[in-house]
């Protein structure tokens, strides 16, 4: 079992540039979510997910979209990236949403933005 | 190497000791309660949950206790090992919402 996977494990990108996180899950689980984590700050909610079609807003959402098209992914895109988006990002997922189970989560993705 | 351990309340244990980290939330309508554990370059890792309508909950070597009163949580681990040094976040969620909020972390260092 895979699990929560990832990808790419490190990024840079120049300020402007956009690029997409992948996040894929093979545990069927309904409920979906992206964290950024910063020193100092802990983790923090970007979008999530309750199921295939459905995305929400969390605590820090702009510059980032999402979409949930299938149960399995859910990306994460950048638009036009700034050095403020430099963080780690985490994907999490769960079977009965952030307040039922814990969340599983990947091993995150590092983006440095120049 | 991985920065997030930067400006973290720090417990250094010897090992075989006990450990305590606590945790204080901020939302009384909080009703679900989880530690996570965090080794460098990982994912946070579930280590324990509890809900508000217990007051303690048992794992293997952990314990966590949950203080209503005055919003406050607690980590026990029994007879710490060098492979428990990481970083652990207490994490709430909030009755109504389908999100989980992040404690800002503390970092575990056991000596052997």
């Amino acid at each position: 079992n895979a699990g929560v996977t990832q990808t790419p494990k490190f990024q840079v990108l120049k300020t402007g540039q956009s690029m997409t996180l992948q996040c894929a899950q093979d545990m069927n689980h309904e409920y979906m979510s992206w964290y950024r984590q910063d020193p100092g700050m802990g983790l923090r909610l970007i979008h999530y997910s309750v199921g295939a079609g459905i995305t929400d807003q969390g605590e820090v959402p702009n510059g980032y979209n999402v979409s949930r098209s299938t149960t399995e992914d859910f990306p994460l895109r950048l638009l036009s990236a700034a050095p403020s988006q430099t963080s780690v990002y985490f994907c999490a997922s769960s079977p009965g949403g952030a307040r039922n189970s814990p969340l599983h989560f990947g091993n995150g993705t590092r983006l440095t933005v120049t | 190497g991985e920065s997030v351990g930067l400006h973290l309340p720090t417990l250094s244990v010897q090992e075989g000791d006990n450990s305590i980290i606590n945790c204080a939330y901020s939302n009384s309508a909080s009703d679900y309660f989880i530690w996570y554990k965090q080794e460098s370059g990982k994912g946070p890792q579930f280590i324990i949950d509890i809900r508000s309508n217990m007051d303690k909950r048992q794992g293997q070597r952990v314990t966590v206790l949950l203080n209503k009163t005055v919003k406050h949580l607690s980590l026990q681990i029994a007879a710490t090992q060098p492979g428990d040094s990481a970083v652990y976040f207490c994490a709430e969620a909030h009755s109504g919402y389908s999100t989980l909020t992040f404690g800002k972390g503390t970092m575990l260092l056991v000596s052997p």
